[in-house]
């Protein structure tokens, strides 16, 4: 079964402070996904990468920075943090062609006070 | 760039009730559709796909058809049940070497016992 984990599962931060997402897939799938989920704008990409090393830009990646130093593990990194970035996150992987699925995890729910 | 439209925010129904979701897309190229299914506190789960004009996908009673020419893929199922009551997202996938998925801004079904 394909699996995707991501910590902390809540998280509660202030503004201007630092904030790390972490997702974990033991899928050995090649891309991996960071969407933020909004009441009205349903799922929007930030950033996603092809394999270890690579990162690139989504729709929305403006105050946020991600690393994919394995295959396995995916970050999201606020850097300061804005109460606009209130939200929850998924991460996701999937096999890195069109017609394949994504996989996601159970969410990060982040609150920036 | 590519997007996904989906008509109904929401959706309220009796059980045995027939279901309709609209989805419409825009994309260049011939983009793989998909939908996928939130249940309260999960991540979203792929539901089914369908990749060329006319395909149609299905899963637990719940059908689409890919139309090219209408741009949709219009999710349907004859007699919903209450655990049917989740998010429905609608998502593309275009064919053009990045595999990035568009979605939908998700409509919330709720059926009534």
């Amino acid at each position: 079964e394909a699996a995707v984990t991501q910590s902390p599962r809540n998280k509660v931060a202030v503004t201007g402070g630092k904030v790390t997402l972490s997702c974990n897939q033991t899928n050995n799938h090649n891309n991996m996904y960071w969407y933020r989920q909004d009441t009205g704008h349903g799922l929007r990409l930030i950033h996603y990468s092809y394999g270890a090393g690579s990162t690139e830009k989504g729709d929305i990646p403006d105050g946020y920075k991600a690393s994919r130093p394995s295959q396995e593990n995916f970050s999201l990194i606020l850097e300061l943090a804005t109460p606009s970035q209130t939200s929850v996150y998924f991460c996701a992987s999937g096999m890195g062609q069109s017609q394949n699925t994504l996989y996601f995890g159970a969410g990060t729910r982040l609150s920036v006070l | 760039g590519d997007s996904v439209t989906q008509t109904e925010g929401q959706v309220a129904l009796s059980e045995e009730d027939f279901l309709t979701i609209h989805c419409n897309y825009s994309a260049s190229g011939y983009p793989a559709l998909f939908w996928y299914v939130q249940y309260p506190g999960e991540g979203p789960q792929f539901l089914f796909r369908a990749s060329r004009d006319k395909e149609k996908g299905s899963s637990r009673g719940f059908e689409a058809t890919y139309n090219k020419e209408a741009t949709s893929f219009h999710l349907q199922k004859a007699s919903v049940q209450e655990s049917d009551s989740a998010v429905y997202y609608c998502a593309l996938s275009a064919n053009t070497g990045n595999y990035k998925y568009v979605f939908g801004a998700g409509t919330r079904l709720k059926v009534i016992a």
